[in-house]
């Protein structure tokens, strides 16, 4: 059975604190993908990660995919209000499906 | 360049009524998904289409529901007799080709079935 989960599943930290999301999934893949949604509105995409190694970095959030280990993690530096969200991560399959995590509430406090 | 357009953003029915949702994806985008999410949950696919075809209906609850794209841009997603449980937001979402591309969702019509 394919999956596709993520720890933590919530998240509270102090700004300016670091911390990573973890997203672990159960079969081949080298397309994965971030996203951010905000309560009541739509999803955002952040990264598409397309091979083994990949790292990409867009002001606070750093993405990286391991494939080998199935494994991409979503890592925040010094972390902000305006970071606080629920952050999704989903596989491409060969099958052209998309499978999302859970998510991960993030909440930056002040 | 307009995003996905997605109306209602609210809908309110009683179970067993009939609702429909519909969605106008990004210009020339040719894939179109819907999505279901359930609070507290991540997106679920229900049907993709590549224009006109539905390439992956496996998780549709065909009794129930059916979703049409007749001219491979605009579509409708409709429930026909809703239950409580479709209470959820469906989320429309569209990529260029195939499913191996970015895909730019709507914001989702809230459904609640009381």
């Amino acid at each position: 059975e394919l999956k596709v989960e993520q720890n933590p599943l919530f998240l509270s930290m102090q700004e300016g604190k670091n911390y990573t999301i973890y997203c672990n999934y159960s079969t081949t893949s080298d397309r994965l993908y971030w996203y951010r949604q905000d309560p009541g509105k739509s999803l955002e995409s952040l990264f598409v990660l397309l091979s083994n190694g990949a790292v990409k970095q867009e002001g606070r959030l750093m993405a990286s995919l391991d494939t080998k280990a199935r494994l991409s993690t979503l890592h925040i530096t010094a972390a902000v209000h305006d970071l606080s969200a629920t952050y999704f991560c989903a596989l491409a399959t060969g099958g052209f499906k998309t499978i999302f995590g859970a998510g991960t509430r993030l909440f930056v406090k002040a | 360049e307009a995003g996905v357009v997605q109306s209602p953003r609210y809908k309110i029915i009683e179970k067993k009524q009939p609702v429909a949702f519909w969605c106008n994806p990004i210009s020339g985008h040719n894939t179109l998904y819907w999505y279901l999410q359930n609070l507290g949950q991540g997106p679920e696919l229900l049907i993709r289409y590549e224009n006109e075809e539905a390439v992956d209906d496996s998780q549709l609850p065909k009794d129930r529901f059916s979703a049409e794209r007749l001219k491979g841009v605009d579509s409708t997603l409709k429930i026909q007799p809703a239950e409580l449980g479709d209470s959820a937001v469906y989320l429309c979402a569209s990529s260029r080709a195939g499913g191996d591309t970015e895909a730019f969702f709507g914001q989702g019509t809230r459904l609640t079935v009381v």
